[in-house]
């Protein structure tokens, strides 16, 4: 299986603040990236999809980049809404398979 | 946008199979590959499997022999057997839509199952 590693686990930050996830994995997957954002109690939501393309809909302060086994995923201003846990999945090899996630708190 | 609505019994006893239907409804089920994925209780997130129409499944080797996800076209469903459940099997099961590498769009909102005596 393809190990997903992401750093750090969890992240602290204020409103208004640029921060990054970082989502490695152990065998190159081309560009095959997703990330989730999850709240507790919900559902995940696909925010990106193909390492770096934003899901229709998903607010244009959340970019991310990366190919091969780095991948980053950045909010420009933290709102409110984005404090939550953040998941980067990998599709390119069976089975797909998910980072342990990262916390983003207040 | 469609929309995904788990349903199934919330306790199971072990050595049991699990059972749970996926029901669609804003897209047609021979679109797109239908997914499971658990997450167990301060766990992360375990994905499952899929299978789409034409035929095509696959399955996490960690469940293989246990696992069957199956299409029901005429009632635009879709179901998630598991067989000889244990404690380890306790999870919140969500179905998931998965677009041709876009990842997996639309979820439902989850359903808590518990494997206990």
């Amino acid at each position: 299986d393809i190990q997903m590693t992401q750093s750090p686990s969890t992240l602290s930050a204020s409103i208004g603040d640029r921060v990054t996830f970082t989502c490695r994995t152990s065998q190159s997957i081309g560009h095959w990236l997703a990330w989730y954002q999850q709240k507790p109690g919900k559902a995940p939501k696909l925010l990106i999809y193909k390492a770096s393309s934003l899901e229709t809909g998903v607010p244009s302060r959340f970019s991310a980049s990366g190919s091969g086994t780095d991948f980053t995923l950045t909010i420009s201003s933290l709102q409110p809404d984005d404090f939550a846990t953040y998941y980067c999945q990998q599709y390119n090899g069976f089975p797909y398979t998910f980072g342990q996630g990262t916390k983003l708190e207040i | 946008q469609g929309q995904l609505q788990e349903s199934g019994p919330g306790l199971v006893k072990p050595s049991e199979t699990l059972s749970l239907t996926c029901t669609v409804s804003g897209d047609s089920i021979t679109d797109y590959y239908w997914t499971w994925i658990r997450q167990s209780p301060g766990q992360g997130l375990e994905w499952i499997g899929y299978s789409h129409y034409t035929g095509s499944t696959k399955y996490n080797p960690s469940l293989k022999s246990r696992v069957t996800i199956s299409l029901d076209t005429s009632k635009n469903q879709f179901s998630l057997k598991l067989t000889s459940v244990t404690a380890a099997d306790t999870a919140v099961y969500y179905c998931a839509r998965e677009g041709t590498a876009v990842g997996m769009a639309v979820w439902g909102q989850g359903i808590t199952v518990t494997v206990s005596s």
